[in-house]
């Protein structure tokens, strides 16, 4: 099976709502590092954790090694949030990093 | 916000020719990625080179593709005789360092295989 599942493949929300995405590991992970793709289809980096927790803005990532996860909250959602998002985790014994299939966020006026 | 240049953004090719990209890291990043992600949006890591040792690459790598990223050169990412099921966005990474550090990426080279 897929090494990193994320969820929800697709997402809508409204704006000024948040909502929370999620990646699951089936292994240990070393770290973790959140992407969005921009309209011309460019990897943006959002965030990169060894451990704990990390916020700007209005988004928020936390990364559990032990518990084998990783969540993204979005709150006070914007038009301009609309995009692919994807989560890589990087495997303890390796130097690649291992992609999410991605969660498509619709955000709605 | 990533620097990483690569080169070209659009490339086609007949089936059986060869596909050749380019990328230019980060300045002072010496650890360098190459990934293929599909029109499903799945990404696929190809290889890494750490200044120009390689260190990681997978099957598809060794037998079809070749890469290198030689001294004070782009790195490239050469697809020795295409395939239809090579027609894929390329994204080249970099990072400073091959295991702590953040991966940048460029904007892709989309290979189309007629």
């Amino acid at each position: 099976g897929d090494q990193v599942e994320q969820s929800p493949s697709a997402l809508s929300l409204h704006e000024g709502t948040g909502s929370a995405l999620r990646c699951n590991f089936t292994t240990t992970m070393r770290a973790v590092q959140w992407f969005r793709k921009n309209s011309r289809g460019s990897l943006i980096n959002l965030f990169y954790l060894a451990s704990g927790t990390k916020e700007n803005g209005r988004l928020k990532s936390a990364f559990d090694s032990k518990e084998r996860y990783s969540t993204l909250h979005i709150r006070d959602a914007q038009l301009e949030d609309s995009g692919t998002y994807f989560c890589a985790a990087a495997d303890t014994n390796a130097y690649k990093v291992i992609f999410g299939k991605g969660t498509h966020l619709h955000v709605l006026p | 916000n990533s620097k990483v240049i690569q080169t070209p953004r659009y490339l086609v090719k007949g089936q059986g020719q060869k596909a050749k990209m380019r990328c230019i890291p980060e300045k002072g990043h010496p650890v360098v990625f190459w990934y293929q992600q599909n029109k499903n949006n799945e990404f696929k890591f190809l290889i890494n080179f750490q200044n120009q040792e390689v260190l990681q690459q997978i099957d598809m790598t060794e037998k079809r593709f070749s890469a290198e990223c030689p001294s004070n050169s782009p790195c490239s990412l050469e697809i020795q005789s295409s395939e239809a099921g090579d027609s894929a966005l390329y994204l080249c990474a970099s990072s400073k360092d091959r295991n702590q550090d953040t991966q940048y990426f460029g904007p892709g080279t989309r290979l189309l295989v007629l």
